[in-house]
């Protein structure tokens, strides 16, 4: 079946301690999100991609930064992890157009040590 | 600025009982509009989408939705719930590449 996947599923880090969340995808679409979601609220849109085009929302601290090396893969990264940054990463992916749906992956649980 | 509002961010209903789930939204344009549901520890999966195409959309799992566009709404609403159906759902409407998510309703099925 076609899919986001995202790894880990659950990620311990020490506070300051970068680290990489990925996310790849059999879908082949050409818009690529991330997302923050913390307990018992919506998801939040930290950036996206259009193809290899970045968009990065104004609210997005400078300490999330994101790649993405070819159309499968997405990666996010968190420079320096503070205690607010535990909460559940969310990876998704959709076609353009604003009547497509978008497609997430399970999450990677985020805990800061 | 579109924007949707879910009122109820925790509803209660006993099994085989009527699910409704209520989202208003505000847009400028005709919307996009599309429900979510989240299951413990999972991402969203898609339940159903309204692009215009016909006022009452049916989705997966027995869920439906009419847009009425007299009232600004997009309730979400399932005839007999099912213990399997309690989860958190979202009402999202879709704008420059970009999904903006209700504050949710988390829903409880009781036995």
């Amino acid at each position: 079946d076609a899919m986001v996947i995202q790894n880990p599923r659950y990620q311990v880090t020490q506070f300051g301690k970068p680290v990489t969340l990925s996310c790849s995808q059999t879908l082949n679409h050409n818009v690529m999100y991330w997302y923050q979601q913390k307990s018992s609220q919506a998801p939040k849109l930290l950036f996206h991609y259009y193809d290899k085009d970045f968009n990065n929302e104004a609210d997005t601290p400078d300490n999330f930064q994101s790649r993405r090396p070819n159309t499968s893969f997405c990666f996010l990264d968190i420079r320096s992890p503070g205690l607010g940054d535990a909460a559940m990463y969310l990876c998704a992916t959709s076609t353009k157009g604003a009547d497509q749906p978008q497609h997430f992956g399970d999450g990677t649980r985020l805990s800061i040590l | 600025a579109q924007s949707v509002t879910q009122l109820g961010s925790h509803v209660s209903v006993s099994e085989g009982a009527l699910v409704l789930l209520r989202c208003n939204y505000s847009s400028s344009v005709p919307p996009y509009l599309f429900w979510y549901v989240q299951y413990p520890n999972q991402g969203l999966q898609l339940l159903l989408k309204y692009t215009s195409a016909a006022t009452l959309v049916k989705g997966i799992n027995g869920f439906e939705a009419e847009f009425k566009k007299s009232e600004t709404s997009f309730h979400l609403t399932k005839p007999s719930a099912h213990m399997s159906d309690a989860a958190e759902y979202f009402c999202a409407v879709s704008g420059n590449e970009k999904l903006t998510f209700g504050t949710g309703t988390r829903l409880t099925i009781i036995p």
